[in-house]
């Protein structure tokens, strides 16, 4: 069965760094998406992307975060200078459409620990 | 704005009872309804949806779940719980209006007592 991947699975980075979290939807998906879970907190949406370009944002993705499809199978999000309070897991997600209750696919997540 | 309230944080059930999950939606419009099931290290897994028609909806791994609107309710039910059940589960409602996005409830975890 086809799976979103993510990589890495836990990244370790000083505050100020950058880093790049890297995705691999599902193959015929067009929708990609990625949330992000504060230890303890809900599993909050960060953006939507489609067509190279994106969708919907949320506050939280402010002018430090970015999104990119470099490639016809990568999806990334990166994070420009890293601050304590993005630590969090990171998920990836895609779908075939955005169809009225589409499902979305989801990835197994990247742990990001800034220290 | 939607949200999704879950207010069980965390449930013990012995195997083979049932159980059920309350969720609660807030919603402008016809809400598109998600169960998504997460064990530890895996992503999430979807377990049923609901966007129209019947509103008992039937899932993977024998689960369920009843839509009701005048309650604003989503609730998921088990009848016989196994030990493989262990994990937590997300309520989440879409909206399609803007770019698709899931809003989660902050998920209730289920311990299976042997």
């Amino acid at each position: 069965e086809p799976e979103v991947t993510q990589t890495p699975s836990h990244q370790v980075t000083q505050m100020g760094q950058e880093v790049i979290l890297r995705c691999v939807p599902i193959s015929n998906h067009l929708y990609f998406y990625w949330y992000r879970q504060i230890l303890g907190q809900k599993v909050e949406f960060l953006v939507s992307f489609y067509n190279n370009e994106i969708s919907e944002k949320s506050e939280i993705f402010d002018d430090q975060f970015s999104v990119e499809r470099p490639d016809g199978s990568n999806f990334t999000l990166k994070i420009r200078s890293t601050k304590l309070e993005d630590s969090a897991m990171y998920f990836c997600a895609s779908s075939e459409t955005t169809s009225g209750g589409d499902e979305q696919f989801f990835g197994p997540g990247t742990r990001l620990t800034v220290l | 704005a939607q949200s999704v309230t879950q207010p069980d944080i965390h449930i013990t059930v012995s195997e083979g009872a049932s159980l059920e999950l309350r969720c609660n939606y807030s919603y402008g419009a016809t809400p598109y309804l998600f169960w998504y099931v997460q064990s530890p290290g895996q992503g999430l897994q979807l377990l049923l949806k609901y966007f129209s028609g019947d509103t008992l909806v039937q899932g993977i791994k024998g689960f369920e779940a009843e839509f009701k609107r005048s309650q604003s309710s989503f609730n998921l039910r088990k009848p016989s719980v196994h030990w493989s059940d262990a994990a937590e589960y997300f309520c989440a409602v879409g909206n399609k209006a803007a770019g698709n996005k899931l809003t989660f409830g902050g998920g209730t975890r289920v311990l299976v007592k042997p």
